[in-house]
C-alpha cells in the first residue's frame, strides 16, 4: 500500500482561495466515499476537518469544504485566513480494511 | 467529550518493546466503534498503525504486521500497543484516536507522545 498523494506545499493570500489535492487509486479513493481532511498545527494533534469526502464536522468553519472525482479527492479552503496556516492531511478507507495517508500538505498564508 | 491519553515511556532502547496505553474517558467502550493507533516521526506525515473492535478483531498496517500487538482492557477502558524489535525508524509521535466504523475518519484523537529509540 502506498500512501496517497498530496503536493507538498500550496499558498495563499489572506481572503484568497485555495485547493489541496489527494490522489490515490480504485482500491481506496476511488472505490469508496471514505475520504477524510486533517489539519494539524506545529506540536499539536491533527483535527479532523472533512469526513466522507464533503461532510463538515460540527464547529468546522463553512470556510473548508471537500469533493471527489476519480481517484483525486480535493480540499478547498475559501477566504483564507491567517489562522489556516497549517498541515494538511488526507485520508481514505483503503481495500483490505486499512486506513491509508497522504503525505501532507504544508499551507502558507502569505 | 470523549478524551483520550497516550502514556508510556518516552525513550527505548533499540530491539527492545516498545509499549504504550490510551486511556479513554468520557465514553464506554462497550458502546462501539474502532479504536486505533497512529504515528508520525519528526517532522514526517502520518503513518496508520493499526485498529480494533470490542469484538476482539484487529486490523493492523500489512508493514508493520508482523512487529505490532494491539490490545483492549475494558475494565480500564484502556487499550495498548506494543511495537516489538524496534529501530530509530520507530522513534516518533505516537498518537491513539477513535476511527468510525468502515474505517471512514478518526474523530477524536489523542495529544500524542514522543516514544525516542536509542540507546
Amino acid at each position: 500500500q502506498s500512501a496517497l498523494t498530496q503536493p507538498a506545499s500550496v499558498s495563499g493570500s489572506p481572503g484568497q482561495s485555495i485547493t489541496i489535492s489527494c490522489t490515490g487509486t480504485s482500491s481506496d479513493v476511488g472505490g469508496y466515499n471514505y475520504v477524510s481532511w486533517y489539519q494539524q498545527h506545529p506540536g499539536k494533534a491533527p483535527k479532523l476537518m472533512i469526513y466522507d469526502v464533503s461532510n463538515r464536522p460540527s464547529g468546522v468553519s463553512n470556510r473548508f469544504s471537500g469533493s471527489k472525482s476519480g481517484n483525486t479527492a480535493s480540499l478547498t479552503i475559501s477566504g483564507l485566513q491567517a489562522e489556516d496556516e497549517a498541515d494538511y492531511y488526507c485520508s481514505s478507507y483503503a481495500r483490505g480494511d486499512s486506513v491509508l495517508f497522504g503525505g501532507g500538505t504544508e499551507l502558507t498564508v502569505l | 467529550q470523549v478524551q483520550l491519553q497516550e502514556s508510556g515511556p518516552g525513550l527505548v532502547k533499540p530491539s527492545e518493546t516498545l509499549s504504550l496505553t490510551c486511556a479513554v474517558s468520557g465514553y464506554s467502550f462497550s458502546s462501539g466503534y474502532y479504536w486505533a493507533w497512529i504515528r508520525q516521526p519528526p517532522g514526517k506525515g502520518l503513518e496508520w498503525l493499526g485498529a480494533f473492535y470490542l469484538n476482539g478483531k484487529t486490523f493492523y498496517n500489512p508493514s508493520l504486521k508482523s512487529r505490532l500487538t494491539i490490545s483492549v482492557d475494558t475494565s480500564k477502558n484502556q487499550f495498548s500497543l506494543k511495537l516489538t524489535s524496534v529501530t530509530a525508524a520507530d522513534t516518533a509521535v505516537y498518537y491513539c484516536a477513535r476511527l468510525q466504523h468502515w474505517f471512514r475518519y478518526l474523530d477524536y484523537w489523542g495529544q500524542g507522545t514522543l516514544v525516542t529509540v536509542s540507546s
